[in-house]
């Protein structure tokens, strides 16, 4: 079954430091990987995506994600969380190289940056 | 463009009723996604069309639950009739076909919808 983990329910980080929101995968095909945002009471927004090339994909606000292929993994990253960081993460899946033009998604990831 | 517009925000409904949920995707986009979020469950897709033709319809839940895109800037959601365990944020997202360099799906604010 094609599926998307996203092992952690809340990550919490102190303003100023790293952040990481982790995502694994199990697709057929090659995958197209993404990453979205959802604020309280509000639809999610894209924020980044990997089709091929460079695995350290870059996107909003300052957001990066790394896609590995032997661990099946495309973990969101930042060098410096913000408060207004805070929102649900969703990392998600179009498998068979987004040739189906679906979207699995993972059960999402609250974080939460404190001051 | 105004984004993928969907209405009502919030529907409360007895059970039993009929609810229909509205949307309208971003001019051009071809594909369009209905998903229901909960608390247990997450986001699930339930339908999505490409060319106003329903490709993938496994993930709707039952019978009382269907779809329609009767042309490409107007899809509806129909529950009948409703019950309480219907009770999430229903979202629409649209796409150009096929996902690719330029491509991503765009959602819809959701319709919140309570079954009393």
């Amino acid at each position: 079954a094609q599926s998307v983990a996203q092992p952690e329910d809340q990550v919490n980080v102190a303003e100023g430091n790293p952040l990481t929101v982790k995502c694994t995968y199990s697709v057929s095909g090659n995958p197209y990987l993404f990453w979205y945002v959802q604020y309280p009471n509000r639809g999610l927004q894209f924020l980044l995506k990997y089709i091929t090339g460079d695995n350290l994909v870059k996107g909003s606000y300052g957001f990066e994600a790394e896609f590995n292929k032997s661990q099946t993994s495309f973990h969101l990253k930042k060098p410096s969380a913000l408060v207004s960081d805070s929102a649900l993460y969703f990392c998600a899946v179009s498998p068979y190289g987004g040739s189906q033009g679906n979207l699995i998604f993972g059960k999402g990831t609250k974080l939460s940056v404190k001051p | 463009d105004a984004g993928v517009i969907q209405s009502p925000r919030h529907e409360v409904t007895e059970m039993g009723q009929e609810v229909t949920l509205r949307c309208k995707p971003i001019s051009g986009h071809n594909s369009l996604f209905w998903y229901r979020q909960t608390m247990m469950r997450g986001l699930e897709l339930l339908i999505y069309f490409n060319n106003n033709v329903p490709i993938d319809d496994s993930g709707m839940p039952e019978d009382r639950f269907s779809a329609k895109m009767p042309n490409a800037s107007f899809s509806t959601l129909k529950i009948q009739p409703s019950e309480p365990r219907d009770s999430a944020v229903y979202f629409c997202a649209s796409s150009l076909p096929f996902f690719g360099e330029n491509t991503e799906a765009f959602f819809g604010q959701g319709t919140r919808l309570t079954v009393v």
